[in-house]
């Protein structure tokens, strides 16, 4: 069955960096576009990034654009949330998510990344 | 990029109720909508996709239509369980923004 488990989540100052994980299993993870979506507490979904199954092509919103990269390796089954410069409004759940006619039908548990000094 | 809205922003209902949630679109988006039910608590459910498509399990007093600009979800008849949060998406291009959520609780 499929399993997306996030990690590297944290508590980072404002301005610092932080890299997500997202180990991806049972599917073939090399052959889907992968997601990541925020949730800020108390607040709804907020979509952030996608990749292409082969990275190729990369989505930001505008919101993350030029300080977030999102990046895979399909040989690890893993895709990453690299994150620099970050503000306390980026404080939130950050869930991958698999696509299933490519609306999000499979999301991992989350991870909690606290942007606050 | 395409703005998406929903109505109402929360709404309470009695059991057996049926219940409608409107999604607006800023530009068509064709049928490239979905559906996502998030409980307190839990990870974000995918409940139709394909404006219409029911999700493989989905219980079948939910229902959804519409294309191009306007979209609604309708449960049929109001359960305790269906105490969520209901978010419509656009998957037709970047960015798939989310709709702000409409809240539903029982009366």
């Amino acid at each position: 069955q499929v399993q997306l488990v996030e990690s590297g989540g944290g508590v980072v100052q404002p301005g610092g960096s932080l890299r997500l994980s997202c180990a991806a299993s049972g599917f073939t993870f090399s052959s889907y576009g992968m997601h990541w979506v925020r949730q800020a507490p108390g607040k709804g979904l907020e979509w952030v990034a996608f990749i292409r199954y082969d990275g190729s092509n990369k989505y930001y919103a505008d919101s993350v654009k030029g300080r977030f990269t999102i990046s895979r390796d399909n040989s690890k089954n893993t895709l990453y949330l690299q994150m620099n410069s970050l503000r306390a409004e980026d404080t939130a759940v950050y869930y991958c998510a698999k696509p299933w006619s490519s609306s999000l039908r499979y999301w991992g548990q989350g991870t909690l990344v606290t942007v606050s000094s | 990029d395409i703005q998406m809205t929903q109505s109402p922003s929360s709404l309470s209902a009695s059991v057996g109720d049926r219940v409608t949630i409107t999604c607006r679109a800023s530009q068509g988006i064709s049928n490239y909508l979905a559906w996502y039910q998030q409980k307190p608590g839990k990870v974000p459910k995918l409940l139709i996709y394909a404006a219409s498509t029911l999700q493989s399990g989905v219980p079948s007093r939910f229902s959804g239509s519409g294309s191009g600009t306007d979209f609604t979800l309708t449960i049929s008849s109001l359960q305790p369980e269906d105490v969520a949060t209901y978010y419509c998406q656009k998957y037709n291009s970047a960015p798939f923004t989310f709709g702000p959520g409409t809240k539903v609780d029982i009366k």
